[in-house]
């Protein structure tokens, strides 16, 4: 089944300790993604790759890191987690090299700091 | 200004009626545009996609692309239970990598 999956889908973790949220999909796209969803605000772009080893910087980077080493999977890392970063994330992957194309979405991780 | 604006909603229709969304974007020159809904805790999934001037259709759903005005809208024909949803509105920049969302409409279907 083509799908884009996330672990883990739930998350309570406390400021300043390290986290990864993975994902992986399996459909050989190019175009990986990662979305941060807030109430009022709607999707907002974290950080995107266009192929492996090329990334670049969303409208809200500030407080994330990403890697893309193989063209299946784009982890999303928050070194030193806060409060504010506590929202929904959601990755996405295309088969375009851009965001011009349709995106398939992931099922979520729900990330709650304290 | 925001680079993707939605009317704020919600928005309630009768069971049969007709859904109007709109979405306004601020870079011109974007080429690609699309509608996602989003059902409750559920992630987006892709509705209609426009790229050229004037009226896509696909089943009860029609797309209205309106490059000099900078709008783009949604209506959803003979409204169902089923499509109460948020409906998001994404932009593609010109001569960038990046989709910009608005904040989404939601809309309630009433039986």
């Amino acid at each position: 089944e083509a799908q884009v999956t996330q672990n883990p889908r739930y998350l309570i973790t406390v400021t300043g300790k390290k986290l990864t949220v993975t994902c992986s999909q399996n459909m050989n796209h190019e175009y990986m993604s990662w979305y941060r969803q807030d109430p009022g605000l709607g999707l907002r772009q974290i950080y995107y790759s266009m192929n492996v080893e090329v990334t670049d910087k969303g409208d809200v980077p500030e407080g994330y890191k990403v890697s893309r080493k193989e063209k299946r999977n784009f982890p999303l890392i928050l070194e030193s987690p806060s409060p504010n970063q506590t929202s929904l994330y959601f990755c996405a992957s295309s088969y375009g090299s851009s965001g011009g194309y349709e995106q398939y979405f992931g099922p979520g991780t729900r990330l709650t700091v304290t | 200004q925001k680079e993707v604006e939605q009317n704020s909603g919600p928005l309630s229709v009768p069971e049969g009626a007709i859904a109007s969304l709109n979405c306004t974007y601020s870079d011109r020159g974007s080429q690609s545009f699309f509608w996602y809904r989003q059902y409750s805790g559920k992630s987006p999934e892709l509705i209609m996609f426009i790229y050229s001037n004037g009226d896509k259709e696909d089943g009860r759903f029609t797309a209205q692309l309106n490059k000099a005005s900078q709008y783009v809208s949604l209506l959803i024909r003979d409204s169902q239970p089923s499509d109460s949803a948020t409906y998001l509105c994404a932009v593609n920049p010109p001569n960038d990598y990046k989709l910009s969302f608005g904040a989404g409409t939601t809309v309630t279907v009433r039986a």
